[in-house]
């Protein structure tokens, strides 16, 4: 069984960077043909793709956050990181991780998603 | 990018039928059969129900079926029940390596 799980801080001081990780277990993120994904949710709104990485290394970021973000692979751990950075309230939300399906372009496997809330 | 169209609620009776759509532009939804559907219960993850427009995963009920016609999407769910009552959310790929989410329904079972 797939499992992805999200660490990171729960709260993050605005301008600061957010480092969060997915561990992921029940599969190797070196799989071919799967791409692995952060989705984020503000609270009570709807689910914003924020990017992917293969892992080669190669991502994909959405272009509203590309030039805060980076998303960073480690085999090794079987696991994947997101930074975001000069953080700012809008940026309260729940980050979920998720397993994308390469070619055939959806989400099989979720995180259970973690809060993280941008204040002072 | 804008978020896909989605109306804000949807309702039915038990064992009745209910359709919620999904629209988008040419560039998502219309030009390639990559939508997907998920349903998020509260305070849970989101569940993949539908993808590639109507191929079904294993597990998911059969009550639950996708289409698609021009630049919308739809999803429909047979024979409510009490438990499909949760939000749902279309997703389309883009050519442009981005994914793009829908606005999301709430479906009331009544």
């Amino acid at each position: 069984q797939v499992q992805l799980q999200e660490s990171g801080p729960g709260l993050v001081k605005p301008s600061q960077t957010l480092s969060l990780t997915c561990t992921v277990s029940g599969a190797s993120i070196s799989s071919s043909g799967y791409y692995w994904s952060w989705i984020r949710q503000h609270p009570g709104k709807g689910l914003d793709w924020i990017g992917n990485i293969y892992y080669s290394g190669s991502t994909y970021y959405n272009p509203s956050l590309e030039s805060r973000l980076a998303i960073s692979v480690d085999t090794s751990k079987n696991q994947f990181s997101l930074k975001l950075r000069f953080l700012t309230a809008a940026d309260t939300a729940v980050y979920y991780c998720a397993r994308e399906k390469g070619g055939d372009y959806y989400f099989d496997y979720w995180g259970q998603g973690t809060l993280v809330t941008v204040s002072s | 990018q804008s978020a896909l169209t989605q109306p804000a609620s949807v309702s039915g009776s038990p064992g009745q039928s209910i359709t919620i759509s999904c629209t988008g532009t040419s560039s998502y939804v219309g030009t390639y059969n990559l939508v997907s559907w998920y349903q998020q219960e509260p305070g849970k993850a989101p569940k993949l129900m539908i993808h590639e427009v109507s191929k079904r995963p294993s597990g998911v009920s059969n009550r639950f079926s996708g289409s698609k016609s021009g630049n919308t999407a739809s999803l429909t769910i047979s024979g409510l029940q009490a438990e499909d009552e949760a939000d749902y959310y279309c997703c389309s790929y883009a050519s442009t390596n981005i994914y793009v989410f829908g606005t999301g329904t709430k479906v009331t079972v009544l």
